[in-house]
């Protein structure tokens, strides 16, 4: 059974249409993460919550954000999408301490096109 | 961010085992490596870690090397379906994320 579910598998919008892409987990995971995936490409990390606590990396385009209402469910949003912001978005959830090294488990991830 | 060098891909043939290497120099005495794959279509699937002793579990076994600049992935008896990609990952202690490098794809011919 999936733990991390992230909804819909494949995402088209429009250029500059705001996207939200959801992602739950049923695994009770205290952090939370969202990678950014191009093609060809390996995951790059745009931000995580550890708990309600949200971090964002340094590099990550204001374009996009999170939300985390509760323990299961993490929202991306991006505001204004470009034809650049086309990739696979995934999902993580990790159980444990700050800096503890517990597996990642991610989700299949969501496949955004923008027209 | 810590950096891992890994060849870009290798190839390998059913039933044989697959040593995946992996370097990371710049590793300091806290810092776990760790190795995920990822599969076509698919999320990347944990598959071990470890900080300085071999680790077995049932997908694969990892050695680290005494110096702990250098890891080598084993699978014991590869099937196709251990065709993915695979990562090395040095994480950071404390720093609580992970940094993906660039990977090696592995082949499996049948």
């Amino acid at each position: 059974d999936a733990m991390v579910i992230q909804n819909p598998r494949y995402q088209v919008t429009q250029f500059g249409k705001p996207v939200t892409l959801s992602c739950s987990q049923t695994l009770n995971h205290n952090v939370m993460y969202w990678y950014q995936q191009k093609s060809s490409q390996a995951p790059k990390l745009l931000f995580h919550y550890y708990d309600k606590d949200f971090n964002n990396e340094a590099d990550t385009p204001d374009n996009f954000q999170s939300r985390r209402p509760n323990t299961s469910f993490c929202f991306l949003d991006i505001r204004s999408p470009g034809l650049g912001d086309a990739a696979m978005y995934l999902c993580a959830t990790r159980d444990g301490p700050p800096g503890g090294n517990q597996p990642q488990h991610f989700g299949d991830g969501t496949r955004l096109s923008i027209l | 961010d810590a950096k891992t060098t890994q060849p870009n891909s290798m190839e390998s043939n059913e039933e044989e085992p697959v040593h995946l290497p992996c370097n990371h120099s710049t590793i300091s005495g806290t810092d776990y490596i760790h190795w995920y794959r990822q599969l076509p279509s698919q999320g990347p699937e944990y598959v071990i870690h470890g900080l300085t002793s071999n680790v077995n579990n049932r997908m694969a076994s990892l050695a680290i090397a005494e110096d702990r600049k250098s890891s080598t992935l084993i699978l014991h008896r590869a099937t196709l379906r251990d065709a993915a990609v695979y990562y090395c990952i040095h994480s950071i202690q404390g720093a609580q994320k992970l940094v993906f490098g660039q990977g090696t794809r592995l082949t499996i011919n049948p």
